[in-house]
């Protein structure tokens, strides 16, 4: 099975830019989670996607946004690029049909680096 | 809300070393718990997981018991290798929950020394 694959690796935009950032699940999962790993930090939640709709949302603001699409793939886009944005984005692929399970669990993505100058 | 609080780093050990690397959680209900790690430029593969009370997850040498009583799950390894050297995190998902998402601890740097 493929895993969770993510593009591009390395991205370098300016303040106040927009960026969309790419992640294809992996095969028979539904779900997908964004999450923003600054340096030296843990991963922190986004949102995650399920069946193209927002299914829970972390503490980020609205420009911050995503899209899910029919084949479970997913973009994440952020507006009005900020200096702090600068982070790891890490892709997260699940299936919510093993929800009630509770070995539920997530294939990351190697993620994108991101660097707003 | 949840909450995991990691050790910090860095944790500098020589090879075949003993490693604890401690790991608390504030949750409510009974979460499932996991270690990640993160090798230099790539993202996090899951370690090992314990999704219930005196559950002990276990892979590659690397063990951790699901303590209910302590809320802990701390990371063991009775000897290192220079190839463990990464980031580790702990983590934790609320169970039956819209989404079941990760809350992270802030990582702790392992670096071991031939």
């Amino acid at each position: 099975e493929t895993g969770v694959t993510q593009s591009p690796t390395h991205l370098i935009k300016t303040r106040g830019q927009q960026v969309t950032l790419r992640c294809s699940s992996q095969s028979g999962h539904n779900t997908v989670s964004w999450y923003q790993q600054a340096l030296g930090q843990g991963p922190q939640f986004i949102f995650q996607y399920y069946r193209e709709e927002e299914n829970g949302r972390g503490n980020f603001p609205p420009r911050f946004s995503g899209l899910q699409f029919p084949n479970y793939s997913s973009e994440l886009n952020v507006n009005a690029l900020e200096l702090d944005d600068s982070a790891l984005y890490l892709c997260a692929s699940s299936s919510l049909a093993d929800r009630g399970r509770r070995d539920y669990g997530y294939t990351f993505g190697s993620g994108t680096r991101l660097t707003v100058v | 809300g949840d909450s995991v609080t990691q050790m910090e780093g860095p944790v500098t050990l020589s090879e075949e070393a003993f490693l604890t690397i401690n790991c608390t959680y504030t949750a409510t209900g009974y979460p499932s718990l996991f270690w990640y790690v993160q090798y230099p430029g790539e993202g996090l593969q899951l370690l090992l997981k314990a999704t219930k009370a005196d559950d002990k997850g276990s892979n590659k040498g690397f063990e951790a018991t699901y303590r209910k009583e302590t809320t802990s799950f701390h990371l063991e390894k009775g000897s290192v290798q220079v190839s463990d050297s990464a980031v580790y995190f702990c983590a934790l998902s609320g169970y039956g929950g819209a989404t079941n998402k990760l809350i992270f601890g802030t990582g702790t740097l392992l670096a071991v020394q031939p």
